[in-house]
C-alpha cells in the first residue's frame, strides 16, 4: 500500500524548534514533488511548504518564510520539515503530501499527520 | 495570493439529496482546481481534480465544474459516507497554493 508516515511532532515552547519527518513506502519516491499542508485545530487547510524530487527547488508560504526549512533524502525515501522559531499560531497537524506530478498535479496521496502544539 | 471563497460554509442535508457546494476565486484559476473530502479525525482524500475529473476509486455520484472562477461539487445522492468537511483548492498559481475554507455536509 502507498504510504506516507509523519513523526516528530510534540509540545514545544515558542521560539523553539522541532524537526518533521515523512517516511514514504511503496512508491518510487525520488518521481515526486512533495509537500507539507498544515490544519489547526478546529481550522481549514494550509499549504505550508514544497520540495522539488530532486531537491532542487523548494517554496515556503509567506507565514513560514525563513523559519522552515523542507528537504528531502531520496535515498532513505524521507522528507523533512525543520521548523524554527516556533509561534503560538503554529500550533497544527502537519501533514506530509505526495503531489501527482505530471499527472493530476493534485495531492493524492496523504499521511496521518503529526501534531505540533507550541505553549508556554 | 488567489483565495478561495466556499459556499455554504456549513449545509445540512439528508440521505439521497443533491448536494452542491460552491468555490469561487478571487482571480482566475483556469481549471487548476481540486477538491477534497475530510472525514474528523481523518486526512484530506482526493475527489476531484482540473475541474472536473474524478479520482480513481471515488463513486460516480461525486462531480466537478466549472472553470475561471467558479467553480461547483455536486453529490447527486447523499450517501451515509458523505458527511465530512470538503475543500477547494487551487494549483493555479503554483506553489502559492491555496484552500478554500471548507464546507461542512451534516446530517439532517
Amino acid at each position: 500500500e502507498v504510504q506516507l508516515v509523519e513523526s516528530g511532532g510534540g509540545v514545544v515552547q515558542p521560539g523553539g524548534s522541532l524537526r518533521l519527518s515523512c517516511a514514504a513506502s511503496t512508491f518510487i519516491f525520488d518521481d515526486y514533488t512533495m509537500h507539507w499542508v498544515r490544519q489547526a485545530p478546529g481550522k481549514g487547510l494550509e499549504w505550508v511548504s514544497a520540495i522539488t524530487w530532486d531537491g532542487g527547488s523548494t517554496y515556503y508560504a509567506d507565514s513560514v518564510k525563513g523559519r522552515f526549512t523542507i528537504s528531502r533524502d531520496n535515498s532513505k525515501n524521507s522528507l523533512y520539515l525543520q521548523i524554527k522559531s516556533l509561534r503560538t499560531e503554529d500550533t497544527a497537524l502537519y501533514y506530509c503530501t505526495r503531489e501527482d506530478t505530471g499527472g493530476s498535479d493534485a495531492f493524492d496521496i496523504w499521511g496521518q499527520g503529526t501534531m505540533v502544539t507550541v505553549s508556554s | 495570493d488567489i483565495q478561495l471563497t466556499q459556499s455554504p460554509s456549513f449545509l445540512s442535508a439528508s440521505v439521497g439529496d443533491r448536494v452542491t457546494i460552491t468555490c469561487r476565486a478571487s482571480q482566475g484559476v483556469s481549471s487548476y482546481l481540486a477538491w477534497y473530502q475530510q472525514k474528523p479525525g481523518k486526512a484530506p482524500k482526493l475527489l476531484i481534480y482540473t475541474a472536473s475529473s474524478l479520482q480513481s476509486g471515488v463513486p460516480s455520484r461525486f462531480s466537478g465544474s466549472g472553470s475561471g472562477t467558479e467553480f461547483t461539487l455536486t453529490i447527486s445522492s447523499l450517501q451515509p459516507e458523505d458527511f465530512a468537511t470538503y475543500y477547494c483548492q487551487q494549483l493555479n498559481s503554483y506553489p502559492q497554493i491555496t484552500f478554500g475554507g471548507g464546507t461542512k455536509v451534516e446530517i439532517k
